[in-house]
Order: C-alpha cells, then sequence, then structure tokens
C-alpha cells in the first residue's frame, strides 16, 4: 500500500500558466512534507517544504497548500517556465519522533512547460 | 543549495561481488542516510546514521548491506554479495538536523 501518493502522474502547462501538482497520503503521524524537484540525471534537490502546524507556505512561485483533515496537500507553481520542467516528488516525514527523518516518497509528477 | 557528493556515478559489477558507494555528504551534517531507487519506481529509504550509528533500517536493508563513516570522511553503503535485484540508482542524503535532507546526484549500480 502506498503511503503518499501522487497525481497527475505527468502534467503538461503553457509558459506563464500555474500547473498544480496533488499529494496525499494515509499515516497521520507524518508531520513534515517536503517537496523535490529532480532534473534528468541529477539527484532530487530540496524545493520548499511544510510541516503539519500550517496550512499554507509560499516562497516565490511555489507554494504549498496543506490540509491535514483530508491529508492532502497540493504544490502550486505560478507563472510556470520552461526550466521549472523536471519531475516533482511529494515526501513525508513523521521527523521529531524517534525515528530520525525517514523520508517517504510519492511516485512523482512529470511536469512539462512549454514556451 | 548544500552539495552532497557521490562516487562513482555508474558502478557495474558481476553478481556475488562486493561493491562500496561513496558520499560525501556536506560538511557540517550530522545525518546520513541512503535510499535506494528501482527505475520507474519511488524512491525507498534504505537506512540512516547518526553519532557513527545506525539509527533505523527499512526491511530493504538487508543482511548484505552495511554502512559507515569512519573518522568523518567518505559515508559507505556496501554490499557484500550482491544480488541481481540490487541493481538500483542509491542516493545518499545528509541533513544537519531532523529536516531537510539533501541529495546526492546518485550512483546507478548495474549488477550482471
Amino acid at each position: 500500500q502506498q503511503q503518499v501518493r501522487q497525481s497527475p502522474q505527468s502534467l503538461t502547462v503553457w509558459e506563464g500558466e500555474t500547473a498544480i501538482l496533488n499529494c496525499s497520503y494515509e499515516d497521520s503521524t507524518f508531520n513534515y512534507f517536503p517537496w523535490y524537484q529532480q532534473f534528468p540525471g541529477e539527484g532530487p534537490a530540496l524545493l520548499i517544504s511544510i510541516r503539519s502546524v500550517s496550512d499554507k507556505k509560499e516562497d516565490g512561485r511555489f507554494t504549498i497548500f496543506f490540509n491535514k483533515r483530508e491529508k492532502k496537500l497540493s504544490l502550486h507553481i505560478t507563472d510556470s517556465q520552461p526550466g521549472d520542467s523536471a519531475t516533482y516528488f511529494c515526501a513525508a516525514s513523521d521527523a521529531g519522533t524517534q525515528v530520525v527523518g525517514q523520508l517517504t516518497f510519492g511516485r512523482g509528477t512529470r511536469l512539462q512547460v512549454y514556451a | 543549495g548544500p552539495k552532497v557528493l557521490q562516487i562513482p556515478s555508474h558502478q557495474i559489477i558481476d553478481m556475488g561481488q562486493m561493491v562500496t558507494l561513496n558520499c560525501d555528504p556536506v560538511s557540517n551534517h550530522l545525518y546520513f542516510y541512503w535510499y535506494k531507487q528501482i527505475l520507474g519506481q519511488q524512491m525507498e529509504f534504505l537506512v540512516n546514521f547518526y553519532n557513527g550509528k545506525v539509527m533505523e533500517k527499512s526491511k530493504l536493508f538487508k543482511d548484505q548491506f552495511s554502512v559507515e563513516r569512519p573518522d568523518g570522511s567518505y559515508f559507505t553503503l556496501k554490499i557484500q554479495p550482491t544480488a541481481l535485484e540490487d541493481s538500483a540508482v542509491y542516493f545518499c542524503a545528509s541533513s544537519f538536523r531532523q529536516y531537510e535532507q539533501y541529495f546526492g546526484p546518485g550512483t546507478r549500480l548495474t549488477v550482471l
């Protein structure tokens, strides 16, 4: 059973549009949710993260919306640029307990931004 | 952002041989991790390491796997002996606290 699910599997938007990437999770003990951006041939790069005490986190063009009751979150990328074309991973952790920051990853959303 | 390095980028070995994957974590980081990603699947946690000890390992971390970081040098993942199902990309990560893990570019391991 997948603990972290992402949708859609792939997404195509035009330059300037807002891309919305979705994530849901099963384990209610998860309290930390980072998003990673990965380009082909590279490792995942930490993009933005949120803790379960917040319902929104913004960093430039990237915003996480978090709904604890529904166990859902989404990453919004406004004014999408061709350079944003990458695979985006949602991850989750119950950091702060005995577990030392083990991340559970989703399968990723491949984003393509056309100029 | 902070850089984690991994050596080599690609390793091809015969089944049954030993392999050591090397990770050069961010210099002031205290926590170290290995993850495994099979092609087309999500990245999965293998093990984390803190203060010279394994803190937690998943069921993917078989008895043939071991990790160490002797004298603050490379953080290594050793597989002995290797099996066909060990073929994957292995990502190393490090963090200063329990949050904000920074990943290396991965080592693609091919077991023939």
